[in-house]
């Protein structure tokens, strides 16, 4: 069975404090994603990249920052974690040219 | 970039009616419509798909028709069942990029 797996399911920071979210996942997928959710708003897009060390902003960018140093794993980065970041965030990863995304069981942030 | 709309929010239909959600797009170099079923506590799942070359996709229970004149696409249930309780995602693409609506919470009462 293919997998996206986030590292935490749960989380507590504090404000100020520097967060690192993982995402690895094993299906060689080319892209991958970072989405935040909340209640209302959907999911919206983070950061993404369509290939190693290659990373492109999304549509709420601001007070993120990633990394992807390897194909499988995909890092996202609060560099000084804020209340308004307190969020359900989801990986996913795709195929190149295959838009089907698989998600992670995502990491529930609370930020204090 | 591109802007996707979903209603209604919230819907409730009763066990083994049809149920239909509508999204909006505002992108039309968009080529990838995607739904997905999010059920309490667990990640978003894939349930059916269509590409922009197609008008109508039928999966089972479950359909989708997209007007690339109009920029909507939809989602219909039939004979619905409670485990179809969840809520339920639109999504459009460029490229591998997704924007995704505001989600419908979809109740089925018993």
């Amino acid at each position: 069975d293919v997998k996206v797996t986030q590292s935490s399911r749960y989380l507590v920071k504090r404000t100020g404090e520097k967060v690192f979210l993982e995402c690895v996942q094993d299906m060689d997928h080319e892209n991958m994603f970072w989405y935040r959710q909340d209640p209302g708003l959907g999911l919206r897009l983070i950061y993404f990249s369509y290939d190693v060390k290659m990373k492109e902003k999304g549509d709420i960018p601001e007070g993120y920052s990633v990394s992807r140093e390897k194909k499988e794993r995909f890092s996202l980065i609060l560099e000084s974690a804020s209340t308004n970041q307190t969020s359900m965030y989801l990986c996913a990863s795709t195929l190149a040219g295959n838009y089907g995304y698989t998600f992670g069981s995502g990491t529930r942030l609370t930020v204090v | 970039g591109e802007n996707v709309e979903q209603h209604p929010s919230t819907l409730s239909v009763q066990e083994g009616d049809s149920a239909v959600i509508k999204c909006t797009y505002s992108d039309s170099a968009s080529n990838y419509f995607p739904w997905y079923k999010q059920e309490l506590g667990k990640r978003p799942q894939l349930i059916i798909d269509i590409r922009s070359n197609v008008g109508e996709k039928k999966d089972q229970r479950i359909a989708v028709t997209l007007n690339k004149t109009a920029k909507h696409f939809s989602l219909h249930i039939t004979e619905t069942q409670p485990e179809d309780s969840a809520v339920y995602f639109c999504a459009a693409s460029i490229r591998e990029k997704l924007t995704f609506g505001t989600g419908t919470r979809l109740t089925i009462i018993p």
